[in-house]
């Protein structure tokens, strides 16, 4: 079955500096793979999302890189700020109606 | 406004006393789903629903029912919860069947003694 690490745990970066979250499936048919955010006490939201047509997707400071041929996509962070700290899960549909989330990296921006 | 909520948002009970967890959305989405969080594991879907009265099961389902008698609720059922149900639970849900945004509800966080 689909299964989905998510490196690394814990992230702190000084604001101003760029981050990078990366998750590897195992499943080549997977073709959907969003990023949602958490923040403290709140619920996730998506932030971004790529098809598997597409091999990069940019939304302001946010990107998501997918490389297909390794498995993996990567959340990138440019000019962190602190509203950035929050909790990043990756997510992978497996077959049409099941998702597996990553187990999550804490970002810590530091002021 | 577009939203999902739940209730309870916040619920302590006692080990074998059935309780339910509502779930409704106001989108007409087709996709239903419940999660659960807890630490270092990430978020573990219990059950999911494409549509009324079609409901399967997650990867974490033992202990959990769930019913889909209207497109727009999604309830959770513990008919005899344990402490290892200790948890917060999201219900999500999503537009279509085909994988998507998910929209998640505010959460509940469930405590069994």
């Amino acid at each position: 079955g689909e299964n989905v690490e998510q490196h690394p745990s814990t992230l702190s970066v000084q604001e101003g500096d760029s981050a990078v979250i990366k998750c590897t499936y195992s499943d080549s048919a997977s073709n959907y793979f969003p990023w949602y955010k958490q923040e403290l006490g709140k619920r996730p939201q998506l932030i971004i999302d790529i098809r598997s047509n597409v091999g990069e997707k940019k939304d302001q400071r946010i990107a998501v890189t997918l490389n297909k041929t390794a498995k993996h996509f990567s959340l990138h962070i440019t000019e962190t700020q602190p509203e950035d700290s929050a909790v990043y899960f990756c997510a992978v549909p497996r077959g049409t109606y099941k998702y597996i989330f990553g187990t999550g990296t804490r970002l810590k921006v530091l002021a | 406004e577009a939203q999902v909520t739940q209730n309870p948002r916040y619920l302590i009970t006692v080990t074998g006393k059935k309780l339910t967890v509502t779930c409704s959305q106001n989108m007409n989405h087709e996709y239903m789903s419940w999660y659960r969080q807890d630490p270092g594991l990430g978020l573990r879907q219990i059950y999911y629903s494409m549509n009324v009265e079609v409901t399967d099961k997650g990867d974490v389902p033992e202990g959990y029912k769930v019913s889909r008698k209207e497109k727009r609720n999604f309830p959770l059922i513990l008919e005899s919860p344990s402490p290892n149900q200790t948890s917060l639970y999201f219900c999500a849900s999503s537009l279509t069947t085909t994988p998507d945004t998910q929209y998640f509800g505010p959460g509940t966080r469930l405590t069994v003694l």
